[in-house]
């Protein structure tokens, strides 16, 4: 079965550091980009960057650039998105979710989402 | 960067057909991918490249583009359809590429 399973959920407080991990089975994980979107409570979703696994190539929405990090370790098949220092406007759910490519290089759909990281920060 | 407007809800009682809209400038250009999120689950796709279904999605779900609106289409609406739904495209030339719709709530009445 192909799935994304992420990492529990995180409480923290503002100015803490965090690492929350998405990790692939199933499929072959360095052939295929991993996104990361953001959902605050009771919003909508918003596509935060993304990485090729297979050679860390990475891309991040202008919004978010210089606020995370995002990585991986193929070895494990694992991505990641990272924080060094948290806000309270941090808080939210996060999905990571992978993207299909056409042989034309044409960018496709997200078709598999992992389960979501909650990350709360609060003093 | 590209914008997608949808309707903040939509209503419709079992067995008849929703539509929910999705509109950008020159969308018909771009291909449009539609994602179903209940509450407190992931996202799921539900139509991808305009009108194509991942394997699993029923047939009930349906999708066009042209113009500058493209439209999701839920046949024979069940109480089990209630969700948000997003629309999603690629923008090539933006560098927001990937945008997504603000979302729509579909209410079975």
């Amino acid at each position: 079965e192909v799935q994304l399973v992420q990492s529990g959920a995180e409480v923290k407080k503002p100015g803490e550091s965090l690492k929350i991990s998405c990790k692939g089975s199933g499929y072959s994980f360095t052939s295929y980009w991993i996104g990361w979107v953001r959902q605050m409570p009771g919003k909508g979703l918003e596509w935060m960057g993304i990485i090729y696994p297979g050679d860390s190539d990475t891309r991040y929405s202008p919004s978010f650039q210089g606020q995370v990090t995002i990585s991986a370790d193929k070895s494990i098949s694992t991505a990641y998105l990272q924080w060094s220092s948290l806000k309270a406007s941090d808080t939210a759910m996060y999905y990571c979710a992978r993207e299909r490519r056409y042989s034309s290089g044409e960018v496709g759909a997200f078709d598999i989402w992992g389960q979501g990281t909650m990350v709360t920060v609060s003093s | 960067s590209y914008v997608l407007t949808q309707p903040p809800s939509v209503s419709v009682a079992p067995g008849k057909t929703a539509r929910i809209t999705c509109g950008g400038n020159n969308i018909g250009s771009k291909s449009v991918h539609w994602y179903q999120q209940k509450p407190g689950q992931a996202p799921v796709l539900v139509v991808y490249d305009d009108s194509d279904r991942p394997s699993g999605i029923p047939e009930r779900f349906s999708g066009s583009n042209s113009g500058n609106t493209a439209t999701l289409t839920i046949s024979r609406v069940e109480a089990g359809d209630e969700a948000d739904y997003y629309c999603q495209v690629w923008d090539s030339s933006s560098d927001h590429p990937r945008v997504f719709g603000g979302g729509t709530k579909l209410t079975v009445l």
